[in-house]
């Protein structure tokens, strides 16, 4: 079984608005990632969580804040957005670490974030 | 650092037929993976082959299969007997191996339209 699953499928926001996005595997992988994905664009990695650990922040905004509960669980809360922001988000899961045998990783089917 | 390059922004190929999606790479690293994933227009991403750079037998997963030559730091992917189904955008991937925390590089990926 290779699901990682998220919630919403889609969001619209208004940009004093204070939303959550949530993912989740059963896998017991052990890193999970969140991908923001522009149209016609590969994703962009925003974040790295390593044994429920921050490990990458790769300079994303304040107003994106990652949480991961347990080794199941990814959030990612989202406030005060800009326009610009509006994309797909993408979570994805790996065995082990990126770079490691079993670092492939899973993603799950996104949420489609609209900032108006 | 790692570029991976795509250069085929689209391409169509009729039902039935074998088409080949271009890949090149350029890193100084000796061990790494390279993937294909798949994003049809329902937009998950979808892991379609991996190879592993110390591997010299090209991976194949049923319809799907690659021609991974090291030396020209080429990886293209090759699917047979197209199906309506395999319309997507296809995007190529590069992990550098190490038990640290790398993460994917991504191609800008090519469309791919099967046509009836």
């Amino acid at each position: 079984d290779t699901e990682v699953t998220q919630t919403p499928k889609h969001l619209v926001m208004g940009m004093t608005n204070k939303k959550s996005l949530k993912c989740e595997q059963h896998m017991g992988h052990r890193a999970m990632y969140w991908y923001k994905q522009k149209a016609k664009k590969p994703p962009e990695l925003m974040f790295v969580y390593s044994y429920e650990k921050l490990s990458i922040n790769e300079s994303v905004p304040s107003r994106f804040s990652p949480e991961c509960p347990n080794s199941s669980l990814l959030n990612l809360h989202l406030h005060a957005l800009q326009p610009e922001d509006s994309a797909l988000y993408l979570c994805a899961s790996s065995q082990r670490l990126a770079g490691a045998p079993g670092g492939e990783q899973y993603f799950g089917p996104g949420t489609r974030l609209t900032v108006t | 650092a790692q570029t991976v390059t795509q250069s085929q922004p689209e391409m169509s190929v009729q039902e039935a037929e074998t088409v080949t999606l271009s890949c090149t790479y350029d890193t100084s690293e000796s061990n790494y993976y390279l993937f294909w994933y798949k994003q049809p227009p329902s937009r998950q991403m979808i892991l379609v082959i991996r190879q592993e750079a110390y591997k010299q037998q090209n991976a194949t997963e049923n319809r799907f299969s690659v021609n991974f030559q090291k030396a020209a730091k080429s990886f293209s992917l090759k699917i047979s007997d197209s199906q309506l189904g395999d319309t997507a955008m296809y995007f190529c991937a590069f992990m550098k191996q190490n038990s640290g925390n790398t993460p994917l590089v991504f191609g800008k990926g090519t469309r791919l339209s099967v046509i009836a």
